[in-house]
């Protein structure tokens, strides 16, 4: 079964800078899908990102970035100029490709971001 | 267009009670999917529906079932209330599909029911 760990349970930073979130998972697969979600005090969970493990590139999307590691099965999110908006807790996904896994999300436990003002 | 709805948005129920959470999925989603998030946790998975068939089933006891109908709603029954199923009840919509590849795999989700159970 495939895990995911995330070994911050929270995490500040000021408004303005950069911050990293870290990820690893345990997968035998070669196939599959990350993503980092954001879950706001209003409980909707946002997708902020998505990877394709079949692609070496790192996802980008405006302040938000991955650093993809498969070998190392690393998946951390840099969030640039930190945003008062972006507080919230972040969760790492893992997605198998196909198959049974490929029916469900199975997350790590989150981080807390807080930001600064 | 409306994303997923869910209802009722928080409820409090008596151990041994049942209690029925409902999800309407994105406007030409067919694939519904349950998770629970107790707090503090990340969610678990609990249920897949795809064309009113259930396509996928977590580590959950069969006091949980769900279905979904033809308008591709779907409903989560859980029996026999504990203390330890209250929890952050997520619906999630997607295109779903034998192929979740593209643009199909994107699970967007709902903004929960605060199940809490006394």
């Amino acid at each position: 079964a495939q895990t995911v760990t995330q070994s911050q349970p929270e995490m500040s930073v000021q408004e303005a800078e950069t911050v990293t979130l870290s990820c690893t998972y345990d997968t035998s697969e070669s196939d599959y899908y990350l993503f980092w979600y954001k879950q706001p005090p209003s409980r909707q969970m946002i997708l902020v990102i998505r990877q394709e493990a079949y692609k070496q590139q790192n996802a980008t999307e405006n302040r938000f970035s991955v650093n993809f590691q498969k070998a190392a099965k690393s998946f951390s999110l840099k969030i640039s100029d930190s945003q008062l908006g972006d507080a919230a807790m972040y969760f790492c996904a893992y997605r198998s490709a196909k198959g049974q896994g490929a029916q469900k999300l199975v997350f790590g436990q989150g981080t807390r971001l807080t930001i600064n003002p | 267009d409306a994303g997923v709805t869910q209802s009722p948005t928080h409820l409090i129920k008596t151990r041994g009670q049942q209690v029925t959470l409902r999800c309407s999925p994105i406007s030409g989603h067919k694939s519904v999917s349950w998770y629970q998030q107790v707090l503090g946790q990340g969610p678990q998975f609990i249920f897949q529906y795809y064309e009113k068939e259930e396509r996928g089933r977590g580590n959950f006891p069969d006091r949980f079932s769900a279905r979904q109908f033809p308008n591709y709603s779907s409903e989560l029954n859980v029996n026999a209330l504990l203390l330890g199923d209250s929890a952050l009840y997520l619906c999630a919509s997607s295109l779903g599909g034998d192929i979740f590849r593209g643009v199909g795999y994107e699970q967007y989700f709902g903004p929960g029911t605060r199940l809490t159970v006394t």
